[in-house]
């Protein structure tokens, strides 16, 4: 069955880069999602990213994925205190006849050290 | 973007009974979902809602316990069932918007329902 899987925390000095990863195992994974969850708030979507792409560049935002190794990351670059949250890696399968519902990862909860 | 509200923001309810949680959106859309984010725990899909038709169950989830409704394209219901303890989870409802099927479609996620089950 389909599975998503990231590390469930980081910790970064603020100002530095963040880099948060996700491995997942559908090899047929479309888009693939990174959502921001803030305390109290609903998801957010972050940025995407389509699978026959390696790259996508989004201010401080850069998604990089990897499809041989299944491997999909998260890079924020100057990591601010806003940025504290937990971030979920999420993908969408190509479908046969199912939902198209998101599989999500258990989320990575940034924490931002002063 | 869509804009998903629901109600209520958190409820306890006793062993036993049922709540109903709205979801209302202030578009029409044809794709709605149910998810379930249970205590550290990622989300997990329940059921598909399209209005006009039956909703579609993920594995390990049935009609009986998550009956849902679909009135039209604004509105959509999720009940959670005769509950237990092991119910107590954050509900949150999504919807979809997207000009083809399998094209980028955003996923935009309500404010989620806190249910607690004593």
């Amino acid at each position: 069955g389909e599975d998503v899987e990231q590390s469930l925390f980081l910790s970064v000095r603020e100002g530095d880069s963040s880099v948060i990863n996700c491995t997942y195992t559908d090899s047929s994974s479309t888009y693939l999602y990174w959502y921001k969850q803030e305390p109290g708030a609903g998801l957010q979507l972050l940025t995407y990213i389509f699978s026959n792409m390696d790259m996508k560049q989004d201010q401080r935002l850069t998604v990089l994925l990897n499809k041989k190794d299944k491997h999909l990351s998260l890079r924020i670059a100057d990591t601010q205190t806003g940025d504290s949250a937990i971030y979920f890696c999420a993908e969408l399968a190509s479908g046969g006849g199912g939902a198209d519902g998101l599989t999500f990862g258990k989320g990575t909860h940034l924490i931002i050290q002063p | 973007s869509a804009v998903i509200s629901q109600k209520p923001s958190r409820d306890i309810c006793q062993r036993g009974t049922s709540l109903t949680i709205q979801c209302q959106v202030d578009s029409q859309v044809t794709m709605m979902f149910w998810y379930r984010q249970q205590p550290g725990q990622s989300l997990t899909l329940i059921a598909t809602a399209n209005q006009g038709s039956e909703a579609t169950y993920e594995s390990g989830f049935v009609i009986d316990k998550f009956p849902i409704s679909r009135p039209n394209l604004t509105f959509s219901t999720l009940t959670v069932s005769n509950m237990s303890p092991e119910d107590s989870s954050i509900y949150l409802c999504s919807v979809e918007e997207g000009r083809m099927r399998h094209s980028y479609n955003e996923q935009f996620f309500g404010p989620g329902t806190r249910l607690t089950v004593l």
